[in-house]
């Protein structure tokens, strides 16, 4: 099946740790997206990447980073920088033309205890 | 932020009513997309309208777009229990590194049996 995984689904974190985030798609879409939704909120923008080895902050990249070593995957940090991690995060990839759609992962729900 | 916002926050209507949710955004774009998003799940892409259009429908969707306003709608019509969910509004631009997507802040919709 084609598509886009994250994993895990759920994540317990301790305050000060690191923990990394998986997101790997199979549509061969070339650009990659990250966000965070918080309870009754919109979607914001944490990084994204249009290519391979290349990646650019969103509007709250602080306390989070990224790499894109391959074009299937997009694995996303969340470090002890960020002061409020617990969140539900989103991956997304899109084929990187216009007129196009975004394809979400099932998301991932961090929680800091 | 280049978020934009749904009104109504919240609507609650009977099964078989029509609803409407409109979304209003800040700058220039390429294309308007609605996606939808049931309870801790990720989001789906419903129906993507392009700048220079100004009605397009999809099944039971119609979506309008007025760029003068910087408006658009979205109108679900014979509305059914399966259409209780969140309904986002997304913006798509390009930028120098590529192409950003700009997503509401969402309508919570309630069909009730």
């Amino acid at each position: 099946d084609g598509g886009i995984t994250q994993s895990p689904k759920y994540l317990f974190r301790k305050e000060g740790q690191n923990v990394t985030l998986s997101c790997e798609q199979n549509l061969n879409h070339d650009a990659m997206y990250w966000y965070r939704q918080d309870p009754g909120q919109g979607l914001r923008l944490i990084y994204y990447s249009q290519i391979v080895n290349d990646f650019q902050k969103g509007d709250i990249a602080e306390g989070y980073s990224v790499s894109r070593e391959k074009k299937e995957s997009f694995p996303l940090t969340v470090t002890s920088a960020q002061k409020n991690p617990t969140a539900f995060y989103l991956c997304a990839s899109a084929s990187g033309n216009s007129y196009t759609e975004q394809f979400f992962g099932p998301g991932t729900r961090l929680t800091v205890l | 932020s280049q978020q934009g916002e749904e009104d109504p926050q919240a609507l609650s209507i009977q099964e078989g009513e029509n609803a409407t949710m409109n979304c209003s955004y800040k700058t220039s774009i390429n294309n308007l997309q609605w996606y939808r998003q049931n309870s801790g799940r990720g989001l789906v892409h419903l129906i993507l309208i392009r700048s220079n259009e100004r009605e397009k429908h999809s099944g039971r969707l119609r979506v309008t777009l007025d760029t003068s306003k910087k408006s658009s709608s979205l109108l679900i019509t014979a509305s059914r229990a399966a259409d209780t969910a969140s309904y986002f509004c997304a913006t798509d631009a390009f930028t120098e590194t590529g192409n950003q997507f700009y997503f509401g802040t969402g309508t919570s919709l309630t069909v009730i049996p």
